[in-house]
């Protein structure tokens, strides 16, 4: 099946500094790639989805400018959170599609931040 | 929002047959209905998916009603590695949406010795 592999698989940083999470598929292009943020006890929450070569579209109440996407290759795609502060802590977590988004979604096995 | 209703958590005894129900009453005629699973601190994991048609894979079966309102993830012998959440979700392939898959609660499946 579909791998799509995240990095890194945990993070630890200080309050203000910015986090870069990669997300790569593995064995076939992803044209579409899709962001979630999960807290503890809770469901996955979408973020937003990027296509690559374009910019991402971010779901109601996401900031952008403090959760930047970039989806650069069809393999890669990467979530920045800026400037990062002890709420953003939580376990992000990638899925990878082809065919923009149409098939199934194969999902990364998630990177857990922690803002302290 | 989630356009799915799933129990918050069932048992199952190790080797027998998990049924997890599933409501979608609102469910539209182009939209699929989709399983996923997650595993304690593990990215989803696809089982299966069906439009009208009951369908079976190695993983598990989905019966979906005539209506289409509802369906049931059934995994034949579930085992202690099946403990995990249980996503119902509804969605468009294609489309305007982009295949979004919007998460409900789930469903929190525990396999019992």
């Amino acid at each position: 099946g579909a791998v799509v592999s995240q990095h890194p698989s945990r993070v630890i940083c200080k309050s203000g500094t910015s986090v870069k999470i990669e997300c790569r598929s593995l064995d076939f292009q992803a044209t579409t790639m899709f962001w979630y943020r999960q807290f503890p006890k809770q469901s996955l929450m979408l973020m937003a989805t990027s296509n690559e070569g374009s910019k991402a579209t971010y779901e109601q109440g996401v900031e952008k400018d403090k959760f930047l996407i970039n989806h650069a290759s069809l393999t890669l795609s990467t979530l920045t959170v800026t400037s990062a502060h002890p709420e953003d802590s939580s376990f992000y977590i990638c899925s990878a599609s082809t065919s923009g988004g149409s098939n199934e979604q194969f999902f990364g096995p998630g990177t857990r931040l922690t803002v302290l | 929002d989630a356009k799915t209703t799933q129990p918050p958590s069932m048992d199952c005894a190790e080797g027998r047959a998990a049924n997890l129900p599933c409501n979608h009453s609102t469910i539209s005629g182009n939209e699929y209905v989709y399983w996923y699973r997650q595993i304690h601190s593990q990215g989803p994991q696809y089982i299966i998916h069906g439009l009208k048609n009951n369908e079976t894979n190695e993983m598990a079966s989905l019966i979906i009603t005539e209506d289409r309102k509802s369906s049931t993830l059934i995994l034949p012998h579930a085992t202690l590695r099946d403990t995990a959440v249980y996503y119902c979700i509804v969605r468009v392939a294609g489309g305007n949406q982009g295949g979004k898959l919007i998460f409900g609660q789930g469903t929190e499946l525990s396999v019992k010795p």
